[in-house]
């Protein structure tokens, strides 16, 4: 069975200072993808970043980078210089070909606040 | 170009009463998917429509049916309204029922659907 695990509830980082949230996952499949999604109060789910199970390197977008190790099925996602707008909940997801077609498996999230 | 656009924003139903749901992919995006958040939870998977078949269905109950048209749009509907049905609903458009990992859904703002 699929599954993403997110065991920080809540987090706080100190505005400018670096935060990583921490993602697991579990699947027998050998090719799947992994995503970060970011959503504010107000509901949208925004698509930040995201890794490959057969990339070789970590995937990075702009503040965001992904810590991809496969042995230990972890995918955790760091954000630099943290700014108040980073606010929100953090929802880790997956993605596996071929057994679940297009389905997204999502964690319970992580709600980040920065504080100035 | 637009993103993903879903109507109505809110909505307040009475137990036993009917919903649909409405959600326009962005532009060129065959494939919609439906999501389901409950407040404090994860979104858990509805539906996956692809070329106006449905390609995907989650654990819900038959009163969970939807539909996609020509255009690409979708529907979902929900009879028999019960108070746990109260939540987020999400509808996510990606380019295809793509046979690789990599493909990004994309999320609409969602409807927030209160059921009294």
């Amino acid at each position: 069975a699929q599954k993403i695990t997110q065991t920080q509830p809540g987090m706080f980082v100190q505005e400018k200072e670096a935060v990583t949230l921490d993602c697991t996952y579990d699947t027998s499949d050998p090719s799947y993808g992994l995503f970060w999604y970011k959503q504010p109060s107000s509901g949208e789910m925004i698509f930040l970043i995201y890794q490959g199970s057969y990339d070789q390197q970590n995937a990075t977008e702009g503040r965001y980078s992904l810590n991809f190790q496969k042995a230990r099925k972890s995918a955790n996602l760091v954000i630099s210089a943290s700014q108040l707008g980073d606010s929100a909940m953090y929802f880790c997801a997956m993605r596996n070909y071929p057994n679940t077609g297009n389905q997204f498996y999502f964690g319970t999230g992580t709600s980040l606040t920065v504080i100035p | 170009d637009a993103g993903v656009t879903q109507s109505p924003t809110h909505l307040i139903k009475t137990r036993g009463q009917h919903v649909t749901l409405r959600c326009s992919p962005i532009s060129g995006h065959k494939s919609v998917s439906w999501y389901q958040q409950v407040l404090g939870q994860g979104p858990q998977f509805i539906f996956q429509y692809y070329e106006k078949e449905e390609r995907g269905r989650g654990n819900f109950p038959d009163r969970f049916s939807a539909r996609q048209f020509p255009n690409y749009s979708s529907e979902l509907n929900v009879n028999a309204l019960l108070l746990g049905d109260s939540a987020l609903y999400l509808c996510a458009s990606s380019l295809a029922l793509d046979k690789v990992a990599q493909e990004t859904q994309y999320f609409g703002p969602g409807t927030r659907l209160l059921v009294l």
